[in-house]
């Protein structure tokens, strides 16, 4: 059973579209969540973390969603340079941290 | 700017040869990680270390690894007698707890031949 499931895609989409990524975990104990952007062949780069109320940053927005376990990131108005795999990223509690990656969501931003 | 720095970027070896990644914190933060990627894979979690000690580690983290930060400076990855499948992208992280963000180095491109 994958701990950490996200759509693989590629997600296609146009300069300006909103473009929305979810990923679900099986650890109901999970109490961090991120999302890292992560360009071909570099390392992860933090975009944002996750918290319950749900947080923005500019165009991006994260929610977290308990009840389902699920986290999802909104993307509004795509640049090209959103280009990138967006990998969700899991932290559980009660004795082990040892963070759980997703495989990630490829997204493609054409003009 | 790296919040890490890591030598070499890329690291070529015979089968069987032990290799060590390095890696310096640009900052002073206290929980330091290891992490890999083979190549089309996702990231894995290999070990964390706290206070000149191992915090946790996975089941990729067997006898084969060790880490160490010997001056207090460096931090490094050893991996011993190399296979094929050892082949991956290793990242070195820092944090300021287990349960928060990590923020990456660049990573050194290990090539077991």
């Amino acid at each position: 059973r994958k701990e950490v499931e996200q759509d693989p895609g590629p997600f296609n989409v146009p300069e300006g579209a909103t473009v929305a990524f979810n990923c679900t975990y099986s650890n109901s104990a999970s109490q961090s969540f991120f999302w890292y952007r992560q360009d071909c062949r570099k390392e992860p780069k933090l975009l944002m973390s996750v918290y319950s109320s749900g947080n923005e940053d500019g165009r991006f927005t994260a929610q977290l969603n308990r009840a389902s376990q699920y986290i999802s990131l909104l993307i509004r108005d795509s640049k090209l340079s959103d280009s990138a795999t967006y990998l969700c990223v899991v932290i559980p509690s009660g004795g082990s941290y040892i963070p759980t990656f997703g495989r990630g969501t490829s997204l493609i931003v054409h003009p | 700017e790296p919040e890490v720095t890591q030598t070499p970027s890329h690291q070529v070896t015979q089968m069987g040869q032990e290799v060590i990644l390095r890696c310096v914190p640009i900052s002073n933060h206290l929980y330091f990680y290891w992490y890999r990627q083979i190549l089309g894979q996702k990231v894995e979690f290999l070990v964390s270390f706290y206070n000149n000690e191992i915090s946790e580690k996975s089941e990729i983290f067997d006898d084969q690894f060790s880490v160490e930060r010997p001056d207090g400076s460096n931090f490094t990855l050893k991996i011993r007698s190399t296979k094929l499948e050892d082949s991956a992208m290793y990242f070195c992280a820092r944090g300021q707890a287990m349960n928060t963000e990590a923020f990456f180095g660049q990573g050194t491109r290990l090539t077991v031949v």
